[in-house]
């Protein structure tokens, strides 16, 4: 069965630099969440979308933006990359919103700033 | 806001043997949903169970079962005749009910290590 995928599966970029990572949801499903992993960290929520608009936003500082396009794809932009971002980047997938299904979470992101 | 707490940070067990994992959690809604995530070596995040705060009966899925006591905030995980492959990170999750709401709240993780 397809999964989410995530794109790349490593980044290395360096301080004040920007990072645009990729999350290419299961097939029909319509929600898109982001969640960032610091070292030794459990998740934390960023942000999520449905139906290509905002639906809950979490602590994503003012330097991310993030958007879901036509094809549910969503991209996770990242300006003025500082050490303090280096974490897992998780997408994750659900069709529909407000349901107990849990998602279904990609292999990650890891974004290592240097 | 929700809040989950594990306390248990690290735990281990000879493999076949059962395991429980405690979890408990803060909210002030009535109708959430509770989840346990496992996440291996490979740092992929896999659900392992859920559990609906409307339902009264403990979710049960193959070896994974759940101890759910609703008043007492607490929602626990048993994994029976262990294996190695359960080796991971394992985190319980709160997810509100309400649409627009689609947070998981995650607690810190307990470090699951089973032993040959």
């Amino acid at each position: 069965a397809a999964g989410v995928i995530q794109s790349p599966r490593h980044l290395i970029k360096e301080k004040r630099e920007t990072a645009t990572l990729k999350c290419y949801p299961i097939p029909r499903h319509d929600t898109v969440y982001w969640y960032q992993q610091g070292p030794g960290q459990d998740p934390q929520f960023l942000i999520s979308f449905y139906e290509k608009m905002q639906s809950d936003k979490g602590s994503i500082p003012d330097r991310f933006s993030a958007q879901q396009f036509s094809d549910y794809h969503s991209e996770l932009n990242m300006s003025s990359l500082e050490l303090g971002d280096s974490a897992l980047y998780f997408c994750a997938s659900s069709l529909g919103t407000g349901r107990p299904y849990g998602y279904t979470f990609g292999s990650g992101t890891r974004l290592t700033v240097v | 806001a929700q809040t989950v707490t594990q306390s248990q940070p690290e735990m281990s067990v000879q493999e076949a043997e059962t395991v429980t994992l405690s979890c408990t959690y803060d909210t002030s809604e009535n109708n959430y949903y509770l989840f346990w995530y496992k996440q291996p070596p490979s740092r992929q995040m896999i659900l392992v169970i859920r559990q609906e705060a409307y339902k009264q009966q403990n979710a049960t899925e193959n070896r994974f079962s759940v101890n759910f006591q609703k008043a007492a905030k607490s929602f626990s995980l048993k994994i029976s005749d262990s294996q190695l492959g359960d080796t991971a990170m394992y985190f319980c999750a709160h997810k509100p009910f309400n649409f627009g709401n689609e947070k998981l709240t995650f607690g810190t993780g307990t470090r699951l290590t089973i032993i040959p």
